[in-house]
């Protein structure tokens, strides 16, 4: 149980083009979401956090008009780059944690980004 | 933001122990976990440590002293397959975690 999917895996767009990836959670209701960005070599960096219904929780130096977060079920969060740049380029991974407010946070596998 | 330290990189003999450390300063502590990451995949869950002591999972156990802001992850009977990278994340309040820099272990015949 308790699996997250991404999709898609993999996409390359051009600059100034717009970029959505969907976070699901299959077997389970996902109360929070939350958005991490990796870039080569270095560990994740949380984005941001979502609660269904309600707007994301951003972290700091994170644009939030940059990196849209909707998170309209209890089984779907997406986030959207707009305007992507090459420096976006990265893998963008998604947790969910479930009703049941269990401690993990169960990753889904990664969506690798390159913009050209 | 959140101060946690592991060592970039480690390498380790096949059916040695290796004990990875981290370091972490930070307020409102609310647990310790560490992940395995394979390049290019997500991270997997190892283990969780909210009170002091050693928590023991097959060849794997976690220790964690709060006073002391440190924990360490032991693998033994180390194998081929557990090259990956270790990572040490800090929660935060309910729900938020924060990655230290990770580090890559690298095991050796």
């Amino acid at each position: 149980g308790a699996v997250v999917s991404q999709h898609p895996s993999r996409v390359i767009c051009k600059s100034g083009t717009s970029v959505k990836i969907e976070c699901r959670s299959l077997d389970f209701q996902a109360t929070t979401m939350f958005w991490y960005r990796q870039f080569p070599k270095q560990s994740l960096m949380l984005m941001a956090t979502s609660n269904e219904g309600s707007k994301a929780t951003y972290e700091q130096g994170v644009e939030k008009d940059k990196f849209l977060i909707n998170h309209a079920s209890l089984t779907l969060s997406t986030l959207t780059v707009t305007s992507a740049h090459p420096e976006d380029s990265s893998f963008y991974i998604c947790s969910a944690t479930g009703l049941a407010g269990g401690l993990e946070q169960y990753f889904g596998p990664g969506t690798r980004l390159t913009v050209t | 933001g959140q101060n946690i330290d592991q060592p970039t990189e480690m390498t380790a003999t096949e059916g040695a122990i290796v004990q990875i450390n981290c370091t972490y300063q930070t307020s409102g502590f609310n647990g310790l976990f560490w992940y395995q990451q394979h390049a290019g995949e997500a991270p997997t869950f190892l283990s969780y440590n909210v009170l002091d002591g050693l928590e023991e999972k097959g060849r794997f156990s976690s220790f964690l002293s709060r006073s002391k802001g440190y924990s360490y992850l032991l693998l033994k009977e180390l194998q081929m397959k557990d090259s990956a990278s270790y990572l040490c994340a800090v929660k935060k309040g309910a729900n938020n975690l924060f990655f230290g820099t990770g580090t890559r272990l690298t095991v050796i015949p």
